[in-house]
């Protein structure tokens, strides 16, 4: 079975500070994601990465960045976390484009006071 | 603007008694449409692939069909199992153009 970790499932940061979250996927997939899950909002993707190295941005990436320098690691960055950065964050990998299945981590929530 | 809009937001459904999930939505150069099911605390899970009008697929209780403006889950005979929230994601233009709708929480009660 595809596993897709986050590496914390709850976290409580301060304004201002830095916040990493990181996302790991075992099955060599091509294709990552970060989305953020807000009530009555539904999924929006952050970012998107084809392949090592390679970034696309996605609806919402004001206040993130990423990084992806092996083919398996994904992380989002919050560079000065802020109030309304407190979210449930989902990373998701596929292992191509011509495939539309997307594979969930289990979801990181964040509080930012 | 693309937009999707799943209805109701939530539904309470006796075990035995059938119902269906609406997935409307406004999507230039629809390629197709997925289904996820979300359990609570977890990441979404794969259900099905929708590409075209007219397309059905079914696994267990569930069948999910597409029109051009809308896609409905049906859950035939549901069990407390079943609860969970929905989502459904139209694309368009690339996979990485998915546009997810908000979901529907269903609650199974025996």
């Amino acid at each position: 079975d595809v596993k897709v970790t986050q590496s914390s499932r709850y976290l409580v940061k301060r304004t201002g500070e830095k916040v990493f979250l990181e996302c790991v996927q075992d099955m060599d997939h091509e294709n990552m994601f970060w989305y953020r899950q807000d009530p009555g909002l539904g999924l929006r993707l952050i970012y998107f990465s084809y392949d090592v190295k390679m970034k696309e941005k996605g609806d919402i990436p004001e206040g993130y960045s990423v990084s992806r320098e092996k083919k398996e690691r994904f992380s989002l960055i919050l560079e000065s976390a802020s109030t309304n950065q407190t979210s449930m964050y989902l990373c998701a990998s596929r292992r191509q484009p011509n495939t539309g299945e997307l594979f969930f981590g289990e979801g990181s929530r964040l509080t930012v006071l | 603007e693309d937009q999707v809009t799943q209805s109701p937001e939530a539904l309470r459904l006796q075990e035995g008694e059938s119902s269906s999930l609406n997935c409307s939505y406004t999507v230039s150069g629809l390629r197709g449409l997925f289904w996820y099911r979300q359990d609570p605390g977890k990441g979404p899970e794969f259900l099905f692939t929708l590409y075209s009008a007219g397309e059905e697929k079914e696994k267990e209780r569930l069948k999910a069909t597409l029109t051009k403006k809308e896609s409905f889950l049906h859950i035939t005979a549901p069990k407390p199992e079943d609860s969970a929230t929905y989502l459904c994601a139209p694309y368009s233009g690339g996979y990485n153009k998915l546009i997810f709708g908000a979901g529907t929480r269903l609650a199974v009660h025996p």
